[in-house]
């Protein structure tokens, strides 16, 4: 079955220390890989995706996430936090050759900055 | 504001009544999903629109569930007889269709949460 994993449902850091967010998958082929946020009240915003090509992918806000294929993970990162980044992270996958673009999502990490 | 927006934002039902939610995607948009999210769980993918046809169905979307896009704008997401189990946010979702080993992004409106009481 094809599924995408977050294994940790709360990530702490302190604003100015570096943020990392797990994902791993699991889709038949070659994955299409993105990350989004969901801030209170408001709907998921994107923040990056990999397709093909480097697999340091660079995004919104100085997010960036590595792709690797061995490990099947597709951390998201960034060098120095910002209490503004606490939000609720969603890691998603598609899959297939058919294109559809549907998603599946990870059940979401929860990132707190502190000051 | 030129992005996905969703009519109503809440909806408080009695089981057994049926509901109707409306979704207004981004307008050069070919691509409209819908998905449905539950407390502390990720997004589901529900149901998928190229244009005016419907292309995809998740075993998730039972027949209580209907969804159209008339006119491959506009969509609308019809769940029969509602029961507790149906509360949750349902999502939609719009994208510019690609083709060859490209994919763009989907952007997500606002939600509609539905309870059933």
């Amino acid at each position: 079955a094809q599924s995408v994993a977050q294994p940790e449902d709360q990530v702490n850091v302190a604003e100015g220390n570096p943020l990392t967010v797990k994902c791993t998958y699991s889709v038949s082929g070659n994955p299409y890989l993105f990350w989004y946020v969901q801030y209170p009240n408001r709907g998921l915003q994107f923040l990056l995706k990999y397709i093909t090509g480097d697999n340091l992918v660079k995004g919104s806000y100085g997010f960036e996430a590595e792709f690797n294929k061995s490990q099947t993970s597709f951390h998201l990162k960034k060098p120095s936090a910002l209490v503004s980044d606490s939000a609720l992270y969603f890691c998603a996958a598609s899959y297939g050759s058919s294109n559809t673009g549907k998603l599946i999502f990870g059940q979401g990490t929860t990132l707190q900055v502190k000051p | 504001d030129t992005g996905v927006s969703q009519d109503p934002r809440h909806k408080i039902t009695k089981r057994g009544q049926n509901v109707t939610f409306r979704c207004d995607p981004i307008s050069e948009h070919n691509r409209l999903y819908w998905y449905r999210q539950t407390l502390g769980q990720g997004p589901e993918f529900l149901t998928y629109f190229q244009n005016e046809a419907q292309l995809e169905k998740s075993r998730l979307l039972s027949d209580r569930f209907s969804a159209e896009r008339p006119k491959g704008s506009f969509s609308t997401l019809e769940i029969q007889r509602t029961e507790q189990g149906d509360s949750a946010m349902y999502l939609c979702a719009s994208s510019l269709g690609t083709s060859g080993r490209s994919l763009n992004e989907q952007f997500f409106g606002p939600g509609t949460r539905l309870t059933v009481l």
